[in-house]
Parts: structure tokens; sequence; C-alpha cells
């Protein structure tokens, strides 16, 4: 079975604009979830699909979105971009355990 | 509320054997759950615990006390290979992961 897969592995951007992320979930997993990584911090939940809709939600600005297509691929968008949006984006797919893809390494300057 | 705490970092020697614990608080409890993290590489999949007890799997092992709202990871024979973070998470009534900051674990020589 294929693995989590997300796009782009790396990206640059200004501030200001904005960028969209891409994950593809393992074949049969409808759950995935976002999550944003800085150094030295934890994983910070952003938000959660499962079959097309948003189950859960963390305490980020809502300059950050997502939503999940039927076929159960997901995207996120951060709109306005700022240099604290720098960080690792993670995506991870699951039928219960959560496997995760290799990331988005997001730099804003 | 809903709080994961564990140790922010340990120091092991190579071929001993560590344990990170890991406690937790909420309403509601689905399951506990241990991943391993390399430095700029996405979470992988170590345990999951759900019933007491302890769950062996090779060179780790994952405890559980529902009542006390512990959990433990015990690593056994360390390898350098084993400096990682390990993230515990705990899975809510809403089916949602809530992350602990991770433990930074540096095995020396």
């Amino acid at each position: 079975k294929a693995g989590v897969t997300q796009t782009p592995r790396y990206l640059i951007k200004t501030r200001g604009q904005q960028v969209t992320l891409s994950c593809s979930p393992i074949s049969g997993h409808r759950s995935v979830s976002w999550y944003q990584q800085t150094p030295g911090q934890g994983l910070q939940f952003l938000f959660e699909y499962f079959s097309e809709t948003q189950r859960n939600k963390g305490n980020f600005p809502g300059r950050f979105s997502g939503r999940q297509f039927s076929n159960s691929r997901s995207e996120m968008n951060v709109s306005t971009l700022e240099l604290g949006d720098s960080a690792l984006y993670l995506c991870a797919s699951s039928y219960y355990e959560q496997y995760f893809g290799p990331g988005t390494r997001l730099t804003v300057t | 509320g809903q709080n994961i705490d564990q140790p922010t970092e340990m120091t092991a020697t190579e071929g001993a054997i560590v344990q990170i614990n890991c406690t937790y608080q909420t309403s509601g409890f689905n399951g506990l759950f241990w991943y391993q993290q390399h430095a700029g590489e996405a979470p992988t999949f170590l345990s999951y615990n759900v019933l007491d007890g302890l769950e062996e799997k090779g060179r780790f092992s994952s405890f559980l006390s529902r009542s006390k709202g512990y959990s433990y990871l015990l690593l056994k024979e360390l390898q350098m290979k084993d400096s990682a973070s390990y993230l515990c998470a705990e899975m809510d009534s809403n089916y949602q992961l809530i992350w602990g900051a991770g433990t930074k674990l540096i095995i020396k020589p």
C-alpha cells in the first residue's frame, strides 16, 4: 500500500501571499488531519476532515482553511501569510492510528 | 481539561533501558498512542494502548493505567538510532488526538 503523500515538499513564499498544500491519504483511509510543527514545538492540530466534512478544528485563525474531496484527498490553504507561519505542515491519514506524510516545509520571507 | 505531560528531554546510554512517562487528563478516553519522530522527519506510529497493561513489540513496550491517567514507553537495548523525539498522544471522546510536546531522547555511546 502506498503511504501518505504530500506536495510540495518545500515551499518558499513571501508575506501576504497565500499557499495551498496537498495531501493524498492511504487508500481506504477516510480521515485526514493536518498539523503545524515549528522547531522545538509539539504537533499543533489544525483540523481534521472525514468524508469531506470538517470533523474537528484546532485553535488557528481563519486564515487557515482546508477541504477534502470525494476521493479523500485533502488540501489546506493559508491566506495572507505571516512570518510566523513558517513551519513543517504535516498531514496524517487514519483508519484508527494516524500515518503521517513526509510534510511540507513552508518558509515565509 | 485536556493536558498531556511528558518530560522534555532524557539522556540514556547505548545498550541500556529507558522509560518515558506520559500523563494525561481528559473526560473521555479512547486510547493512548506513542510515536517516534527523528529530526527533520514525520512521526511514525509505535504503539497503541486502550486497555490496562503492557504491550510488548520487540525492543519497545508500552504500558497503560487508565485509572491513573498514566502511560510509559519502555525502550530496551538502546541503539544510537533510537535517538529521536517520542510523542505521546491521547485519543479523546471525539476521536481527536491530543498530543504531548514530545520527549527528546539522547543516546550516548
